[in-house]
């Protein structure tokens, strides 16, 4: 089982869509986790970090959840700008996931 | 621009040579870091220095690679006798050495590697 797991999607979904992304991780010691946004043939670029009693970020709402170890984003009344691939981090392995692609279409 | 930068953005070169990659972390962050990324892969970790110290290495990391950081500051990523296998993005990131979700990691825009 990989070490940190993403859904690669595409997700696909109209503006103004609330759409969520999950990421699993195996070490149940993890205590840092971030998510990161990339597009296509750029650098990852912080999007937010993950606390333990969720954090939000004007549409953007990062959760985690220790018992079942994911993490969770998610973007509501989502823009043509959110178009991207959304990397979830686990920093105190210094492991990525794989990340999940979204689409989001007029 | 205060950012990380790194240099050459683009390299294209034949198998057996060497090449070699240079990272200039942002100034007052004392941990450096690279990372490889293929294809419809997340960044896969290769080396960090606190400072100097180079303090981790990936299993990755086989011995054609190898990473500096002479002087605390920029770092350089050699790879020897490259195979096609090599060809990846080779991402650079720093931060300030902190606790938890405070280090936050800032990448440079990376390497592109082509080995023929």
């Amino acid at each position: 089982r990989k070490e940190v797991e993403q859904d690669p999607g595409p997700f696909n979904v109209p503006e103004g869509a609330t759409v969520a992304f999950n990421c699993t991780y195996s070490n149940s010691a993890s205590q840092s986790f971030f998510w990161y946004r990339q597009d296509c043939r750029k650098e990852p670029k912080l999007l937010m970090s993950v606390y333990s009693s969720g954090n939000e970020d004007g549409r953007f709402t990062a959760q985690l959840n220790r018992a079942s170890q994911y993490i969770s984003l998610l973007i509501r009344d989502s823009k043509l700008s959110d178009s991207a691939t959304y990397l979830c981090v686990v920093r105190d392995d210094m492991r990525f996931g794989a990340g999940t692609r979204l689409t989001v279409k007029p | 621009d205060t950012g990380v930068s790194q240099n050459p953005r683009h390299k294209i070169t034949k198998r057996g040579q060497n090449v070699t990659f240079r990272c200039d972390p942002i100034s007052e962050h004392n941990r450096l870091y690279w990372y490889r990324q293929t294809l419809g892969q997340g960044p896969e970790f290769l080396t960090y220095f606190q400072n100097e110290a180079q303090l981790e290495k990936s299993r990755l990391l086989s011995d054609r690679f190898s990473a500096e950081r002479p002087k605390g500051s920029f770092s350089t990523l050699e790879i020897q006798r490259t195979e096609q296998g090599d060809s990846a993005m080779y991402l650079c990131a720093s931060s300030r050495n902190g606790f938890g979700n405070q280090e936050t990691q800032y990448f440079g825009p990376g390497t592109r590697l082509l080995v023929l």
